[in-house]
């Protein structure tokens, strides 16, 4: 029973913004929006994540529509390196609330 | 270190044989977790513990399957009797304490089964 829904694929040229979409229709006003991606052989990375407002670090900006029901992850400069799996999943931001759902995700290619 | 640290990388061994995996987590973070992931497939919770306690064990598979932390930190996974289905890689995770602020979970690279 996957919380979000995302494209299962994408492709993005290299030096432009990747926009990343992500549904999830039935989050709770308690869920966050967290954004991991993992890179073929390597661990889950952690990207942002957030409750409501648009969030902003030095990997990508997250944005959150006013009624949360979507959200858009922006990689602003994308680079051959960004080629991975996104995910996106909803949870409750506590250590009690652990067991991930990543479901397919995203494959984004990066092309030079 | 900064990240999560898992020991070995890669592990290949025999049908039969144990394996203990270690996991060094973030330093100051109370909350740890190991997952696995089998090729092609999703994250599997295995273990969850806060500080040196394992409230939730519900994701081991087997009896074959334990895993302790010592002082609040370093924890090790042991499979004994291992088997052809045991190959994956094992993903640890940090995070600190429930938290109002927005607790992110954090992975380290994974240890790489493979049992032949």
């Amino acid at each position: 029973d996957a919380k979000t829904t995302q494209p299962p694929s994408m492709d993005c040229a290299e030096g432009r913004a990747a926009n990343l979409p992500c549904n999830h229709s039935t989050i709770s006003g308690n869920e966050y929006v967290y954004w991991y991606r993992q890179i073929h052989s390597q661990g889950p990375q952690y990207i942002i994540h957030g409750l409501k407002n648009n969030e902003t670090n030095e990997m990508a900006s997250l944005i959150i529509t006013e009624d949360r029901k979507s959200s858009t992850l922006i990689l602003p400069h994308a680079t051959l390196r960004d080629t991975a799996v996104y995910y996106c999943i909803v949870r409750v931001a506590s250590s009690n609330d652990y067991k991930l759902s990543f479901g397919a995700g995203t494959t984004v290619t990066v092309r030079a | 270190g900064a990240g999560v640290s898992q020991s070995p990388s890669n592990k290949v061994t025999e049908k039969g044989k144990d394996v203990e995996l270690r996991c060094d987590p973030i330093s100051g973070h109370t909350a740890l977790y190991w997952y696995r992931q089998s090729l092609g497939q999703g994250l599997e919770f295995l273990i969850y513990f806060q500080g040196n306690s394992a409230p939730d064990k519900s994701g081991l598979p087997s009896d074959r399957f334990s895993a302790e932390r010592t002082g609040g930190s370093v924890s090790t996974l042991t499979i004994q009797r291992t088997q052809q289905e045991d190959s994956a890689v094992y993903l640890c995770a940090s995070s600190l304490a429930a938290s109002s602020l927005g607790n992110t979970i954090y992975f380290g690279e994974g240890s790489w089964l493979t049992v032949v």
